[in-house]
């Protein structure tokens, strides 16, 4: 089976606050490309960052920082400094096309920042 | 450099009307994918469109159905609407080796 799961459905926390938004996926394939995007209430899909199933390095880009762990099949998501603009759904999200194929979505988890 | 844009932005219909929803995609961008956004939910895939073909599909039944113009825009199409088919319909876009850009989509009340 593939799958995205974020079992987390609704986080709230308070201005300048770390989070951290889970995701966890199922997949027999060995490579795979994961995926997280923003969603604000306009309903677009923001694209936020991609990891391939070889590239297990953390990466930071601001105050965004992702934990890419296979062992466990988790992708999480850390917003370190929450700001009431990160107010938002985010979506984990799975696929076997590189960029451009099928994505898998997770049924998002909402992050409510209260200043 | 416009993004994706989608039309109509809302849109309300009757149980077993035919709707079109259009798509035009991010300048550049050859790749059009659908996907259906109930509420609370996650998108889920309907189909793909590359050089005017469907390149993938989803789990949707037939009354699902699309077109991909040679400028790239797209459209798709629901046929006998469904209480269910009640959803944010998103459209996204990419080009080979770039994320998918989405719209803000179309949001479909079927009464």
């Amino acid at each position: 089976a593939q799958k995205v799961t974020q079992a987390q459905t609704e986080i709230s926390v308070v201005e300048k606050e770390d989070v951290t938004l889970d995701c966890v996926y199922e997949t027999r394939d060995t490579t795979y490309y994961l995926f997280w995007y923003k969603q604000p209430p306009s309903g677009e899909l923001v694209f936020l960052i991609r990891r391939n199933s070889f590239d297990e390095q953390n990466e930071i880009s601001g105050r965004y920082s992702w934990n890419f762990q296979k062992s466990t099949s988790s992708f999480n998501f850390t917003i370190t400094a929450s700001q009431v603009v990160d107010s938002a759904v985010y979506f984990c999200a799975l696929s076997f096309s590189g960029n451009t194929g099928k994505l898998i979505f997770g049924q998002g988890t909402t992050l409510q920042v209260k200043p | 450099d416009a993004g994706v844009t989608q039309s109509p932005t809302h849109l309300i219909k009757t149980r077993g009307q035919q709707v079109t929803l259009r798509c035009s995609p991010k300048s550049g961008h050859d790749t059009v994918s659908w996907y259906q956004q109930a509420l609370g939910q996650g998108p889920q895939f309907i189909f793909q469109y590359y050089e005017e073909e469907e390149r993938q599909r989803g789990n949707f039944p037939d009354r699902f159905s699309g077109h991909q113009f040679p400028n790239y825009s797209s459209e798709l199409n629901v046929n006998a609407l469904l209480l269910g088919d009640s959803a944010l319909y998103l459209c996204a876009s990419s080009l080979k080796g770039q994320p998918q850009h989405f719209g803000d989509g179309t949001r479909l009340s079927i009464l």
